[in-house]
């Protein structure tokens, strides 16, 4: 079976770090995705990892480790419009859709 | 470069009604899901179209059946419409199957009220 587990809501001011975690399992697990969802908007595509370790792009990173199925969006310098729903996505092998969990909601204050 | 499109932007159909919602993927993509977002959720997988066949299907009932072109673009057809069939349904689009569906395009979605 499949199961995800993020956290339903966070809480930041502007100019803070801010990490939002993801435990998943998920059957023949290939990759774990992030995604930004704004009200009323469409997600958004932040990050991926395959391997192991930190990916960077720019004020976002992202981390995986494979054998602790757990990953974490770290979101630095955060500005207002970073208000939004983050999901993390895990990719399966041979399955190629992403499975989505409820988000964490981001609320950043001034 | 366009993104993804999808018609119409609203929708309100009656109970036992059939609607049919429209995607255009972004240009290059040759592959299209298919996600039903209700309110405060996650988006839910309904089937993924790659060379004009369904390849991947979630937990959605036989009501909900789709069709991909020869162009790529796709229709989301949902029959004998429920009430809890209300909901933002999302359309993405990426390239190739194995490996490329990690970064899915999203178009701003089709809201669907069934009263």
């Amino acid at each position: 079976g499949q199961s995800l587990e993020q956290p339903s809501e966070v809480t930041a001011v502007e100019g803070a770090i801010v990490q939002i975690n993801c435990t998943y399992q998920t059957s023949g697990f290939y990759g774990l995705s992030w995604y930004q969802q704004h009200d009323g908007g469409a997600p958004t595509f932040l990050s991926y990892n395959a391997l192991d370790g930190l990916e960077e792009t720019g004020r976002f990173s992202s981390f995986l480790s494979r054998s602790d199925s757990y990953g974490y969006l770290l979101l630095q310098e955060l500005q207002m419009k970073d208000s939004a729903s983050y999901f993390c996505a895990p990719l399966s092998t041979g399955f190629q859709k992403l499975v989505f969990g409820t988000g964490t909601r981001l609320l950043v204050s001034p | 470069d366009a993104g993804v499109t999808q018609s119409p932007t609203h929708l309100i159909k009656t109970r036992g009604q059939q609607v049919t919602l429209r995607c255009s993927p972004k240009s290059g993509h040759d592959t299209v899901s298919w996600y039903q977002q209700a309110l405060g959720q996650g988006p839910q997988f309904i089937f993924q179209y790659y060379e004009e066949e369904e390849r991947q299907r979630g937990n959605f009932p036989d009501r909900f059946s789709g069709h991909q072109f020869p162009n790529y673009s796709s229709e989301l057809n949902v029959n004998a419409l429920l009430l809890g069939d209300s909901a933002l349904y999302l359309c993405a689009s990426s390239l190739g199957l194995a490996g490329g569906s990690y970064e899915q395009y999203f178009g701003p979605g089709t809201r669907l009220t069934v009263t």
